[in-house]
């Protein structure tokens, strides 16, 4: 069974720092891993999926890694700015089995940026 | 339309009652998701539609929850006499599924969720 952890579960950071959000899952049959935001009381909001066949996905200041053999993904925020304070949640999609295509979510990181 | 929709958006009921939410996927999406989303916790998968493929019910908390999905488009949640610990955030996702395709680039769109409470 796929279980997804996320490391660390909150942080708070001064405007301007650059963060590391970490993503680890326990089995490796994974199609894509896929990063998510959600806003308080709003829905999930996709920010990068990344291909089981590649390394790391670009999208602005936000830059995500994904390294299967040993079960991790990085979610890299540059320059943080209080607009991103949200919960960012990574996603493994299971590549086989009876989970084959399922979701399989982490608890989340709850981050804060204070100006 | 552009993304999935679901309504409604809040839904306050008594506990007893029948409830039903609606999703309407991302036009010719074939995956399907339920997640439940209570306060303060993860997310929780409840049913996975995959084309003509027999659903995925795993996820299912107990019989008084059910789902369906008909023409291979919008899809219903229904959950039968409510209970106050059914009070969550019920979200639906789609996605344009390519099976045994890794060369394809698919992901997840979430909707904005129904926010049910029984009182």
């Amino acid at each position: 069974k796929q279980e997804v952890t996320q490391i660390p579960a909150a942080l708070s950071v001064p405007e301007g720092e650059n963060l590391v959000l970490n993503c680890s899952f326990t089995d490796s049959a994974i199609y894509n891993l896929q990063w998510f935001r959600q806003d308080p009381g709003k829905g999930l909001t996709s920010l990068l999926l990344i291909q089981s066949s590649q390394r790391e996905q670009t999208s602005g200041r936000l830059n995500a890694s994904l390294d299967k053999s040993s079960g991790r993904s990085t979610l890299y925020i540059a320059a943080s700015q209080p607009g991103d304070s949200a919960t960012y949640l990574c996603a493994g999609i299971n590549a086989g089995g009876t989970s084959y295509g399922k979701l399989t979510f982490g608890q989340g990181t709850i981050l804060t940026v204070h100006p | 339309g552009a993304g999935v929709s679901q309504s409604p958006s809040n839904k306050v009921t008594e506990k007893g009652k029948d409830v039903e939410l609606r999703c309407d996927p991302i036009s010719g999406h074939t995956a399907l998701y339920w997640y439940r989303q209570s306060l303060g916790q993860g997310l929780e998968f409840l049913i996975y539609f995959q084309g003509n493929s027999a659903p995925d019910k795993s996820g299912l908390p107990s019989d008084r929850f059910s789902a369906e999905r008909t023409g291979g488009s919008v899809s219903t949640l229904t959950i039968q006499r409510t209970q106050q610990e059914d009070s969550a955030v019920y979200l639906c996702a789609s996605s344009l599924d390519v099976p045994h395709s890794r060369l394809r680039n698919y992901g997840y769109t979430f909707g904005s969720g129904t926010r049910l409470t029984v009182v």
